[in-house]
Formats: C-alpha cells, structure tokens, sequence
C-alpha cells in the first residue's frame, strides 16, 4: 500500500525557515517524481513545485510564488522527499501536502502537514 | 498560458447523476488532466487521469460510479447514483513540462 506522511509543519514567524518532510513507503521512491502542492485557509489547491526522479536528472521545477525561496530535495536510501521553506512569508500559511507522481499525474497524496507564519 | 476552468459549484439529489467540467484554455485543448476529490476536513484523493480522446485509468478503489469523458477543450468528470459523501470538493488538474495546474475546484452539494 502506497503512503505518504508529510512532518515539520508548525508556526513559524516571518521570515524565518521551516523544512518539510515526507516519508513514503508501498513503492520504489526513486523511481517516481514527487511534488509539493499547498492549500491556503479556505482557498483552493496551489502547485508548490516537485522533483524529477534520478532517472530523469533529479531535477526541479517550482510555481513562481515560491522560486528562489523553497528547495526541493530527496534522498532515495531513506525514501523521503524534503521541502526547504526559507524567508517565509504571512502568505505561506497553508495546509503542505507531498504527492507521488505518474507522468504529471498526484496519483497519491499525504494527510498534508499544517505550515502557519506568523508573528 | 495554461488554465483550467471550473465551475465554483454544482448540486445534483441523493441518487441522481452529475457532471462536472472542466475546460482547458486556448491552445492547450489536446492536453490530458487529471480529477481530485476532496472531501471535507480530508486531504485530497486521486480520482482519475483523463485523455483528450476520453480514455482514462482511475485511482485504486475509486467506484465505477465514477467516470470521466472528453470533448475538445473539455474535461468532465460524470457522478452517478450520487452519495451523501460524494459531497466534496473536486479539482481538475493538468501538467506541461515545467510546470503543474489546478483549475478552482467544483463544491458539489448533494441535495
């Protein structure tokens, strides 16, 4: 059984930095790209960025909002993906949640880990 | 620049069907996407991936209740028998190379 669990998430003042982990287990993690998707208090699912399996350079791409502010990484030994937080803004504050992906496609999701910036 | 649209909500009774939409923009109408539900309080849930010529491969466990279909720049995503907990949030979203997409999201309301 595929799952993934995000952990990190917290209140955290502007700013400042936070890392997001997730922990996937139910398949081959280097194998699969995984990507960073976010959603705001009431707002609707946002594109954070993701990271190309090593097969495919391990490579990243990320939305605008957060470019030059947040990194992606990964370690396959250990079958986690990381999302480096820095600099974080107000604007921030959403539910985190990781994703495995097929072709483009966030076939599964974590239960998402909650990031608040806040003075 | 790719955007998809949806509706914000849709209402369908308890045993009926629905279909939702979602419309890829210009240029981009042979693009394939993929629906999530999100049902409230809950992390979201893949649904399917849907093909431009209306082929898909849904998620594990999603019900046959669940079907999607294609028109052109259309992306739909049928409901039927509808259910109290089909009562959620669902988004359609797409990819290009660089770059990942969500439409709005539909609120269904299941009357």
């Amino acid at each position: 059984e595929v799952q993934l669990v995000e952990s990190g998430g917290g209140l955290v003042q502007p700013g400042r930095s936070l890392r997001l982990s997730c922990t996937a287990s139910g398949f081959t993690f280097g194998d699969y790209a995984m990507s960073w998707f976010r959603q705001a208090p009431g707002k609707g699912l946002e594109w954070v960025g993701f990271i190309r399996s090593k097969g495919y350079g391990g490579t990243t791409e990320y939305a605008a909002s957060v470019r030059g502010r947040f990194t992606i990484s990964r370690d396959d030994s250990k079958s986690i993906a990381y999302l480096q937080m820095n600099s974080l803004k107000t604007e921030d504050t959403a539910v985190y949640y990781c994703t495995r992906e097929e072709g483009g496609v966030a076939d599964y999701w974590g239960q998402g880990t909650l990031v608040t910036v806040s003075s | 620049q790719l955007v998809l649209t949806q509706s914000p909500s849709a209402s369908a009774s308890l045993g009926a069907s629905v279909k939702l939409t979602c419309t890829l923009s210009s240029g981009h109408s042979s693009y394939a996407i993929a629906w999530h539900q999100q049902q409230p309080e809950k992390g979201p849930r893949y649904l399917m991936k849907l093909n431009s010529d209306g082929s898909h491969s849904k998620g594990d466990g999603i019900p046959d209740r669940f079907s999607g279909s294609s028109s052109g720049a259309e992306r739909y995503l049928t409901i039927s028998s509808l259910q109290s907990e089909d009562e959620a949030d669902y988004y359609c979203q797409t990819w290009g190379t660089d770059i990942r997409v969500f439409g709005g999201g539909t609120k269904l309301t299941v009357l």
